[in-house]
């Protein structure tokens, strides 16, 4: 069964580093996402991705983050200056489409640890 | 926003019992999905409910609405200790998905 991939597994960084998460969507998904979610808190939406756009982003998602799609397979998430609170679970997700019926499918995350 | 709230926020039984889970939510919906985390893993998505639907089957999930109280149920019937996970309702979709809190369940031999 085709499943969304996500590397690294764990990045540790240093406080102000910038660093890229990296995600491969099943192949005939349109739709992105990014999550996150805090040791022990629950899962929080990010952002959405359509078309090589934006369609939503959460107040989470400042100026420091950003998503990309550089070619036909992979999707990031950049965090340009780290902070201390961006340690994380951070998940991406693709979907068929944007339907309201469809599930989205989750990798098994990078785990963002910052110093 | 729409969200999930989930009880009990950890439940623990023995293998061959039946886990129930009970979410809670706050606005309308279009529809309410039930995904599983293992322990260090993403999320799996487990059932899909419509708002015009009272209850659905997948084989031992059976998950509940009832939109006049703005609450859901998942239901583990026969559970095996390959069960043990956390368990989140989820409402939204489109554009983004709202995660309650989960429960935690343990399922001992």
């Amino acid at each position: 069964e085709p499943e969304v991939t996500q590397t690294p597994s764990h990045q540790v960084t240093q406080m102000g580093q910038e660093v890229i998460l990296r995600c491969v969507p099943i192949s005939n998904h349109l739709y992105f996402y990014w999550y996150r979610q805090i040791l022990g808190q629950k899962v929080e939406f990010l952002v959405s991705f359509y078309n090589n756009e934006i369609s939503e982003k959460s107040e989470i998602f400042d100026d420091q983050f950003s998503v990309e799609r550089p070619d036909g397979s992979n999707f990031t998430l950049k965090i340009r200056s780290t902070k201390l609170e961006d340690s994380a679970m951070y998940f991406c997700a693709s979907s068929a489409d944007r339907n309201s019926n469809q599930p989205q499918h989750f990798g098994d995350g990078t785990r963002l640890s910052i110093l | 926003s729409q969200q999930g709230e989930e009880d009990p926020q950890a439940l623990s039984i023995q293998e061959g019992e039946n886990a129930t889970m009970n979410c809670s939510y706050k606005t309308s919906i279009n529809n309410l999905q039930w995904y599983r985390q293992n322990s260090g893993r993403g999320l799996v998505h487990l059932i899909l409910i419509r708002s015009n639907e009272r209850e659905k089957h997948s084989g031992r999930l059976r998950v509940t609405l009832d939109t006049s109280k703005k609450s859901s149920s998942l239901l583990i019937t026969a559970s095996r200790a390959a069960d043990t996970a956390s368990y989140f309702c989820a409402t939204g979709g489109g554009n983004k998905l709202t995660f309650g809190t989960g429960t935690q369940l343990k399922v001992e031999l």
